[in-house]
């Protein structure tokens, strides 16, 4: 099993440019999550996925954009980039234990 | 109500020595309490768990200590080493759909 994996690893964005963060598990995991984390901050939810075909928001959801058509995938739309966007993107999936796999991460700037 | 508060925001402890990091909590419909532990470039991972029907688990050199009278709860790193430097993040759940994390702890284990 890779678990969690996310593409790509780094990403630079001009201002106004849209693209999307890529997340798939191959751990039958109903749950994923996808969370942004700033320079020596935690981590901020901004969406989550209970199924497919379910989403919501998070704490954090303004200038994102997810969709859930499968268990496996949950990518994360950015259409309009922002310097406020530049972060370390992580996805996440948990299962009925409670416990959240984090995939490794993209680091993305905005300039 | 639905915060986890952390500290310190920064630990450094002697190699050997005793990592104290510590949460609080007010939600009193928390019933799982993860600890998660991330290294610089990677994801957070799970490290130890504990549910609010025992006051401490163990699991080799790291404790939890769980105050549910108190709504605190702390980890303990026994014989700290190089290799625990990291970034803790303390978490808590209802068993709903989300984890509410605490904002980190970054450890520094002099050698």
């Amino acid at each position: 099993n890779a678990g969690v994996t996310q593409t790509p690893k780094f990403r630079i964005l001009k201002i106004g440019q849209s693209m999307t963060l890529q997340c798939t598990q191959d751990m039958n995991h109903n749950y994923m999550y996808w969370y942004r984390q700033d320079p020596g901050m935690g981590l901020k939810l901004i969406y989550y996925s209970v199924g497919a075909g379910i989403t919501d928001k998070g704490e954090v959801p303004n200038g994102y954009n997810v969709s859930r058509s499968t268990t496996e995938d949950f990518p994360l739309r950015l259409e309009l980039a922002a310097p406020s966007q530049t972060s370390v993107y992580f996805c996440a999936g948990s299962g009925a234990e409670d416990t959240q796999y984090f995939g490794p991460g993209t680091r993305l700037t905005v300039l | 109500q639905q915060q986890v508060k952390q500290s310190p925001q920064s630990l450094i402890v002697q190699k050997g020595g005793i990592s104290i990091i510590n949460c609080a909590y007010e939600n009193t419909a928390f019933d799982y309490f993860p600890w998660y532990q991330q290294f610089p470039g990677k994801g957070p991972a799970l490290l130890i768990a504990i549910r609010p029907d025992v006051s401490e688990k163990k699991e080799g050199r790291f404790t939890i200590s769980f105050n549910k009278s108190a709504k605190q709860f702390s980890l303990h790193i026994m014989d700290s080493q190089p290799g625990d430097s990291a970034t803790y993040f303390c978490a808590a759940t209802a068993g709903d759909d989300k984890i509410i994390f605490g904002k980190g702890t970054r450890l520094h284990i002099l050698p």
